[in-house]
């Protein structure tokens, strides 16, 4: 059983470019989460989902899109990368009906140059 | 704005010593679940433990246990015994109960162990 699972999970960007970072799990969750980790700062909501084809805005949104066409599947994707969005990327995700905890990705490390 | 406080950025334990980690939030509910994750230098967060709020018995997990301070808003968390395998990033988060969707965090407290 995978859980959650991140691609690719480093990444060098140039300044301007566009990636985007995928997020699977196989535990049939309905919620799905993206965090990003800076030093001092916890972990900050980017964006989330509660269920196929639907997503919402967190703390910090700009810079920032997602797609979830797919239960099982979040993407995160940078338009135009900024040396801000220098981070480590966490996915989440977990059942609509439960205690609430979140099961984790090992992180994505991005590095905007 | 719901928060979470972590009021202490670094801590550090002697091996086989006592540790406790302070939390305090911020909601007006009362009903939510609170949580420490723990986060080692492989980046991985791992669930340490759960408390419902509802419950008045304190949550405990072998080593780890919680003092879980309703009204206080408070929600510590002890490692007894620690060993050098429990350095790590702590984080405490609450979610509410029934129709929530975000988990808050607080910052963080870096614990380290002492041989």
């Amino acid at each position: 059983n995978a859980g959650v699972t991140q691609t690719p999970k480093f990444r060098v960007l140039k300044t301007g470019q566009s990636m985007t970072l995928l997020c699977a799990q196989d535990m049939n969750h309905e919620y799905m989460y993206w965090y990003r980790q800076d030093p001092g700062m916890g972990l900050r909501l980017i964006h989330y989902s509660v269920g196929e084809g639907t997503t919402a805005k967190g703390e910090v949104p700009d810079g920032y899109n997602v797609s979830r066409l797919k239960k099982q599947n979040f993407l995160l994707g940078l338009e135009s990368a900024a040396p801000s969005q220098t981070s480590v990327y966490f996915c989440a995700s977990r059942w609509r009906t439960y205690t609430g905890e979140l099961f984790f990705g090992e992180g994505s490390r991005l590095t905007v140059l | 704005a719901q928060t979470v406080t972590q009021s202490q950025p670094e801590m550090s334990v002697q091996e086989a010593e006592t540790v406790t980690l302070s939390c305090t939030y911020d909601t007006s509910e009362s009903d939510y679940y609170l949580f420490w994750y723990k986060q080692p230098p492989s980046r991985q967060m791992i669930l340490v433990i759960r408390q419902e709020a509802y419950k008045q018995q304190n949550a405990t997990e072998n080593r780890f246990s919680v003092n879980f301070q309703k009204a206080a808003k408070s929600f510590s968390l002890k490692i007894s015994d620690s060993q050098l395998g429990d350095a790590a990033m702590y984080f405490c988060a609450y979610i509410l109960q029934g129709g929530s969707e975000k988990l808050v965090f607080g910052k963080g407290t870096k614990l380290t162990v002492n041989p």
